[in-house]
């Protein structure tokens, strides 16, 4: 089934370590990615978006994360975490199937940044 | 930026009463709206989406009868739950799509408590 994968279901880091994590979407042609992040007992906020142009796109707080489209991957990065970081993040795709289509979202990977 | 609020954040109802949850985009015209449901740490479900002033579409396995969306204006989207039972509680999450863009903007969501 056409789907979007995280790879990590819980990620425990220390300050300062770099963090990657890890997007896949199984949709061929174009597709709209999205990363969102969700802290503990807030609303989803939107980390960053890639639509077309520069592969390599950098969000708010620090994060960036690149499309490369021959692995159909959309990986978040950050260079040094901090304990604030903490939260749950998701991975989501406009599938191109035009029209009002709605975004997909993987299942999440919780982020845990003990001191 | 655009905002999304819902009403209300969090509702306690018992068993077999209804319980409305309205979302309403501040600052933009929503043509389109979708309904998620986001259980304890697991990623964002989508249940249904809503153009202003025709049928929502549901998706595979949600009730239509039970889940009640009316999108009657471009600023106003409705979530009605019939006959709550426990299963029922969750988190809700409305997300607004304007008439010119691919981003969804989320909104807080509505904790429902079911007794």
């Amino acid at each position: 089934a056409q789907s979007v994968s995280q790879h990590n279901h819980h990620v425990i880091l220390s300050e300062a370590a770099s963090l990657e994590l890890g997007c896949n979407y199984s949709y061929g042609g174009t597709v709209n990615l999205f990363w969102y992040v969700q802290y503990p007992g807030q609303h989803l906020q939107l980390l960053l978006k890639y639509f077309s142009g520069d592969p390599l796109v950098k969000g708010i707080k620090g994060f960036e994360a690149e499309f490369i489209k021959s692995k159909f991957s959309f990986n978040l990065r950050k260079p040094s975490v901090q304990w604030s970081d903490t939260a749950e993040y998701f991975c989501a795709v406009i599938p191109p199937w035009g029209g009002n289509t709605p975004l997909v979202f993987g299942k999440g990977t919780r982020l845990s940044v003990i001191a | 930026g655009a905002v999304v609020s819902q009403h209300p954040s969090w509702v306690i109802c018992k068993s077999g009463t209804s319980v409305k949850i309205e979302c309403r985009s501040l600052d933009f015209q929503a043509t389109t709206m979708f309904w998620y449901r986001q259980f304890p740490k697991q990623s964002l479900m989508l249940m249904a989406t809503s153009n202003e002033g025709s049928k929502a579409t549901y998706e595979q396995g949600v009730e239509k009868d039970k889940f009640l969306i009316n999108h009657a204006s471009l600023t106003l989207s409705t979530l009605t739950v019939t006959s709550a039972h426990p299963e029922d509680s969750s988190f809700y999450i409305c997300s607004a799509r304007g008439p010119a863009s691919y981003e969804q903007y989320f909104g807080p969501g509505t904790r429902l408590t079911v007794t």
